[in-house]
């Protein structure tokens, strides 16, 4: 069954270093999402992406985030100068053209800032 | 705005249990309703989905129906098995293209043989 994959499992980063977060989404999905948990508590909304350009971000995804699709399969999450509070679970998920309305999610990125 | 409300857990229960876990929601619209489960260490897995008022949602013995009157969407199962611990969390999308998951605060079960 195809999946979300998502690279690195747990990423380990000194405050002010940028960091970039990698998944790959299912292949003949179109629109793609990052969402964050930080531990305990709810999972939050970032931004959703479609057609090489942002559909929609929440106040989170702000000028430190930014989001690329650098070839035909990857998805990436950039952040530039990382903060403490940025230490969370990082979720990529995916939809098809002819689901929309339904997401399927990567296992996710661990990142920690020390 | 939009927003997922769930009951408060932990919610511990012995093997072959009933399970009921409570969502309401608010939304504007029409919004598709969703279950994932969160297993310890794991990512999220969409357990089952409701599009419109009265559909039942239906996956390894876990069923919602999507209650338009009361806006609910609560989840149950007859039998829970210990593998069923989990965190479950229900969420609502309006259903158009690129548009952000609303999620509850989730509601951890744990399951006792």
């Amino acid at each position: 069954e195809p999946e979300v994959t998502q690279t690195p499992s747990h990423q380990v980063t000194q405050m002010g270093q940028e960091v970039i977060l990698r998944c790959v989404p299912i292949s003949n999905h179109l629109y793609f999402y990052w969402y964050r948990q930080i531990l305990g508590q709810k999972v939050e909304f970032l931004v959703s992406f479609y057609n090489n350009e942002i559909s929609e971000k929440s106040e989170i995804f702000d000028d430190q985030f930014s989001v690329e699709r650098p070839d035909g399969s990857n998805f990436t999450l950039k952040i530039r100068s990382t903060k403490l509070e940025d230490s969370a679970m990082y979720f990529c998920a995916s939809s098809s053209q002819g689901a929309r309305d339904t997401q399927y999610f990567g296992p996710g990125t661990r990142l920690t800032v020390l | 705005g939009d927003s997922v409300t769930q009951m408060e857990g932990p919610v511990t229960l012995s093997e072959e249990a009933f399970l009921t876990i409570n969502c309401t929601y608010t939304a504007t619209g029409y919004p598709s309703l969703f279950w994932y489960v969160q297993y310890p260490g794991e990512g999220l897995q969409l357990l089952l989905k409701a599009t419109k008022a009265d559909d039942k949602g239906s996956n390894k013995g876990f069923e919602a129906t999507y209650r338009k009157e009361t806006t609910s969407f609560h989840l149950e199962k007859g039998s829970v098995q210990v593998s069923d611990s989990a965190v479950y969390f229900c969420a609502l999308t309006t259903g158009q293209a690129g548009t952000a998951l609303i999620f509850g605060k989730g509601t951890t079960l744990s399951v006792s043989s």
